[in-house]
């Protein structure tokens, strides 16, 4: 099992400019999520789904759209890059939801916006 | 509503000598208690987690935390530290049932020194 990858890794855009991270899982997982990092933050999450179909906002949303046309992918978008998000970006995946479920981290994607 | 406070942003120790990082949470419920360790440019991997089965948990490479509803802490040690486990340490803290989603941290920087 691969279990989650991100693609790309690394990308640098210029303000205004579009992009699509693309995140898949291969565990079956019905919960798919996608985070933003940046330095002495934490985590803070952008997107979710809670099934094939579905999205909803997390905690910092603007600027970010997402979609899940299959189960095992979830996609992320940027309309029109601004430097404010140059960030690390991070998919993650869960069986379920809520209580003792781990969610499984990919590699991250590293954003640059100039 | 559910948060988390790392008490350290950075804790520096020498090889061989205990690992303390230390944090305190917030839920209307009780909560599932989660660490996370990541490597410099790596992603996110689970040391372990906190499931009201047992207040003293053990995780992978000797780390355990000890969850204290009284105090509302689950501080992460290690009694001997390694090289290796140079890295960001996050603590995480999930809602109980339903559509909810993880709380990280800000993360705690651990620095080993020979």
């Amino acid at each position: 099992n691969a279990g989650v990858t991100q693609t790309p890794k690394f990308r640098v855009l210029k303000t205004g400019q579009s992009m699509t991270l693309l995140c898949a899982q291969d565990m079956n997982h019905e919960y798919m999520y996608w985070y933003r990092q940046d330095p002495g933050m934490g985590l803070r999450l952008i997107h979710y789904s809670v099934g094939e179909g579905t999205t909803a906002k997390g905690e910092v949303p603007d600027g970010y759209n997402v979609s899940r046309l299959k189960k095992q992918n979830f996609l992320l978008g940027l309309e029109s890059a601004a430097p404010s998000q140059t960030s690390v970006y991070f998919c993650a995946s869960s069986l379920t939801s809520g209580g003792p479920n781990e969610q499984f981290f990919g590699p991250g994607t590293r954003l640059t916006v100039l | 509503a559910q948060s988390v406070t790392q008490l350290d942003s950075h804790v520096s120790v020498s090889e061989g000598t205990p690992v303390l990082l230390r944090c305190n949470y917030s839920s209307s419920y009780s909560p599932s208690l989660f660490w996370y360790v990541q490597h410099p440019n790596k992603g996110l991997q689970l040391l372990l987690k906190y499931t009201s089965a047992a207040t003293l948990v053990k995780g992978i490479n000797g780390f355990e935390a000890e969850f204290k509803k009284s105090e509302t802490s689950f501080h992460l040690t290690k009694p001997s530290a390694h090289m290796s486990d140079a890295a960001e340490y996050f603590c995480v803290v999930s809602g109980v049932t339903g559509y909810s989603t993880l709380t990280f941290g800000k993360g705690t920087m651990l620095l080993v020194s020979p």
